[in-house]
């Protein structure tokens, strides 16, 4: 089982929708949880993090944490085509231990129709 | 603004030289920094955590001897593609934690490396 799933995509969601991504981990002792955007061509950049179990809100994205079923989701208001981009999920498994790469999923391609 | 900062952007260098890659932390401390690659329509692949004064760990499948990490200061780590063959051609990208425990990782801008 890979540490990290998402679904691959491309969800496609008109213009002003919720888009919704989802991510579920494999390790039960995963403290912290990552939202990234990256755009083709470009490197990731944090949109959101999350550390907590239940819903964390920042402008036009929610996180939504459930530890008991390892899952993980970015909903995104009133989509936008600059939303259009790929969305990694990361997670960082052992962050008592100082510095640790976070784990990443494979992303999930979101596309915004106008 | 950016964090963490990577030079250059892109380089196009032939088969059997070897390329720099510079990654800096702007206005921290970075006693770790990741450096990942991805290529076309792939995911983030971690190659190696370089660790200021002591030597990189790399992943399995990544040669050590081909990827030299230097990480001399607390702010500056190189990555050095030795012997560069095209199917190294790839994003490069380094990363740190500005705060370690808990915290997010900061992003390079990441460099195009393209073999010829």
């Amino acid at each position: 089982q890979k540490e990290v799933e998402q679904n691959s995509g491309p969800l496609s969601v008109p213009e002003g929708a919720i888009a919704s991504l989802n991510c579920t981990y494999s390790d039960r002792g995963s403290q912290s949880f990552f939202w990234y955007r990256q755009y083709s061509g470009k490197s990731p950049e944090l949109i959101m993090f999350i550390y907590s179990n239940g819903d964390k809100e920042d402008g036009r994205f929610t996180a939504q944490l459930n530890k008991a079923s390892q899952y993980v989701s970015l909903l995104i208001r009133d989509s936008q085509p600059s939303d259009s981009a790929t969305y990694l999920c990361a997670v960082n498994r052992d962050p008592n231990s100082g510095n640790t790469p976070l784990v990443f999923g494979k992303g999930t391609r979101l596309s915004v129709i106008a | 603004g950016a964090v963490v900062s990577q030079h250059p952007s892109w380089v196009i260098c032939k088969s059997g030289t070897s390329v720099k890659i510079e990654c800096r932390s702007l206005d921290f401390q970075a006693t770790t920094m990741f450096w990942y690659r991805q290529f076309p329509k792939q995911s983030l692949m971690l190659m190696a955590t370089s660790n200021e004064g002591s030597k990189a760990t790399y992943e399995q499948g990544v040669e050590k001897d081909k990827f030299l990490i230097n990480h001399a200061s607390l702010t500056l780590s190189t990555l050095t593609v030795t012997s560069a063959h095209p199917e190294d051609s790839s994003f490069y990208i380094c990363s740190a934690h500005r705060d370690p425990y808990n915290s997010p990782l900061h992003f390079g801008n990441g460099t195009r490396l393209t073999v010829t």
